[in-house]
This record gives structure tokens, sequence and C-alpha cells, in this order.
């Protein structure tokens, strides 16, 4: 079957610095996103991945390893707003996307 | 005004009753998509559509039905709502032609089946 793990919630400080992890088993693979969901609201477009490697946009940059099936989502400079769901989802042999659970963030001043 | 818009934003309703959740765009994209949300799960697709004759069930399309009645509309219909039908209901779209698969999405239909 088709498998995306993220981890339930993570917490962090204001100001620092937070990797949020995504492992997946999936039928083919064309291409892994990043989606940032605050409570309540619609998910919105983070970053896209597929090919290995790092993208930065910003604040916020997102990593792939197609062999380790793996990427995490990496956050600067937290700020109160950040406090949100991070939602990873993969794209895969026919287009369907699959999605995580989510990892829901918490920020503290 | 959202690029995508859902209507009703709220419904509580009772076992048994039809209900239609109702979506239009404006982004002019071909492809759109109604995902379900649960506490704990990821979302999961009920149904989507390619163009206006193009109609295909997701992972959880039963007690489910859609309607595409224009390239810019697509409803969601329960034709007799039960409880765990409970959930916030997301339509979403997607240019096909990029085929990145980045979804748009509206801002949801809270849903309540008592």
């Amino acid at each position: 079957g088709q498998n995306i793990d993220q981890p339930t919630e993570m917490t962090a400080t204001e100001g620092a610095i937070v990797q949020i992890n995504c492992t997946y088993q999936t039928s083919g693979f064309n291409g892994l996103f990043w989606y940032q969901q605050h409570a309540g609201e619609a998910p919105t477009f983070l970053s896209y991945n597929v090919l290995d490697g790092l993208e930065e946009k910003g604040r916020f940059s997102s990593f792939l390893s197609r062999s380790k099936g793996y990427s995490y989502l990496l956050l600067k400079e937290l700020q109160m707003k950040d406090s949100a769901s991070y939602l990873c989802a993969v794209l895969d042999s026919n287009y369907q996307l699959i999605w995580g659970a989510g990892t829901k963030l918490i920020i503290k001043p | 005004d959202a690029d995508v818009t859902q209507t009703p934003r709220n419904r509580i309703t009772k076992t048994g009753k039809r209900i239609m959740l109702e979506c239009s765009q404006t982004k002019g994209h071909d492809r759109m998509y109604w995902y379900r949300q649960d506490p704990g799960l990821g979302l999961r697709l009920i149904y989507y559509s390619f163009d206006v004759k193009d109609i295909n069930k997701g992972e959880i399309s039963d007690g489910y039905s859609v309607s595409r009645q224009a390239q810019a509309k697509f409803s969601l219909s329960l034709e007799s709502a039960i409880p765990n039908q409970t959930a916030l209901y997301f339509c979403a779209t997607s240019d096909g032609r990029r085929d990145t698969g980045e979804l748009f999405f509206g801002e949801g239909s809270r849903l309540t089946v008592l």
C-alpha cells in the first residue's frame, strides 16, 4: 500500500529553526509537495520537489532524497504566524496526490 | 473574492437527509476535486474531474455523487447523509497543463450530520 509518515506534532520557539520530516512509500513518484494549513482554513501550497536536493524559498526550504523516500521542510526564523499544520503529499505514478496526516507545529514565545 | 468558492461554509443536518455542497472557480482550471478531511487523517479524495465530460471516483466515493455542470462548477452530493460523513470538505482545482499537481483549495465546508 501507499504510505506517508510525518510526526503528528512538534513544538518550537519563536526565532528558532525547525525541521519537519516526511517519509514515503508510494507506487511511483512524480513529485513531493508541502502545504501549510492554518486551523480551520484551506491548505496553501509551499513547495514542490521533483529532483533530489534543496529548494529554498525565503524562510522555508524543502529537501528531497528520492532514493531514501525522504523529504524535510525547514523553517527558519520562526514566527508566531508559522503555527499551523504542515502537510506532505506525493504525486504517484498515476498523478494522484497521496497525503500525509500532517504535522501540527506549535510555536512558543 | 476567492478564486475557489464553496457553499455552504457550514451545515448541520440530520441522518438520511440529502445534502449538496457546491464549488465554483474563477481560475479557468480544467481539473476539479472533492476531498474530505478528518482529524488525524490525511486529505482523502472523494471524486475528481479532469473536464466537463470526465468524472472519476477517488478512494472514498461510496455514499457520495458529483456533478460537473460546467468547467467552473463541481458539486458534491450526499444522497442520504450519515453521521460518519461529518467532516470538513474541500474543493480544489489544478491546472492540468502544468502537471505539477499544485492544488488550489476552497475555504472548506464543515458538515455535521446528527
